[in-house]
């Protein structure tokens, strides 16, 4: 089966903690995008990648990194600089940056203790 | 600034009878808008997309229109079923990047 897997699906983070939801993607897609959503928002952009190596900054990137190490792979670690963490966390692809068309995974849930 | 507004009411209709979902735009000039749903704890889906030089789009029981003057995008849904309900996302792109922006999503209950 071609899609996109997340994980985990729930992850809690503690105070002063660095965390890293993963993205896997199957469908040979060059771009990659994360995204935070939160109740009553639309879909906020974190990164995007449009090919291996290559990495921007979405609208609301403080105190998230990311790598682009692999085409299948594109994790989001939430660093301890993100006062705010609590969120659903949403990774995408498309053929390339250009496609209009995204496919999303399932999510991550991040819970702060 | 940018803005997408949808209804943030959700939106209850009686199983069999059309229903209409409203996405509304302001400072900006898009390219193309696209429709997804989404289900609770699970990630959006896409449905249809519809070019600024389109007036309607359908497929199947779903039919978006686009009106570039109103800056507004309806999209439709007939003869509806309970497994219609979800949430729907409105999504606009640029021309000159394609990041897309996002609306907050409506929630649609069809009640059987």
């Amino acid at each position: 089966d071609g899609g996109i897997t997340q994980s985990p699906k729930y992850l809690f983070r503690k105070e002063g903690q660095n965390v890293t939801l993963s993205c896997e993607q199957n469908l040979n897609h060059d771009a990659m995008y994360w995204y935070r959503q939160d109740p009553g928002q639309g879909l906020r952009l974190i990164y995007y990648s449009q090919i291996v190596n290559d990495f921007q900054k979405g609208d609301i990137a403080e105190g998230y990194s990311v790598s682009r190490e692999k085409k299948e792979s594109f994790p989001l670690t939430v660093t301890s600089a993100q006062k705010n963490p609590t969120a659903f966390y949403l990774c995408a692809s498309s053929i390339t940056r250009e496609q209009e068309t995204q496919y999303f995974g399932p999510g991550t849930r991040l819970l702060v203790l | 600034s940018q803005k997408i507004e949808q209804n943030s009411e959700a939106l209850n209709i009686q199983e069999g009878k059309t229903a209409t979902l409203t996405c509304n735009y302001t400072n900006y000039s898009p390219a193309y808008l696209q429709w997804y749903r989404q289900d609770p704890g699970r990630g959006p889906v896409f449905l249809l997309l519809i070019r600024e030089n389109e007036k309607e789009k359908r497929k199947e029981r779903l039919k978006v229109t686009f009106d570039t003057t109103l800056k507004q995008s309806l999209f439709h849904i007939t003869a509806s079923q309970p497994a219609d309900s979800a949430t729907y996302l409105c999504a606009l792109a640029g021309d000159s990047n394609y990041q897309l922006i996002w609306g907050a999503g409506t929630k649609l209950i069809i009640k059987p």
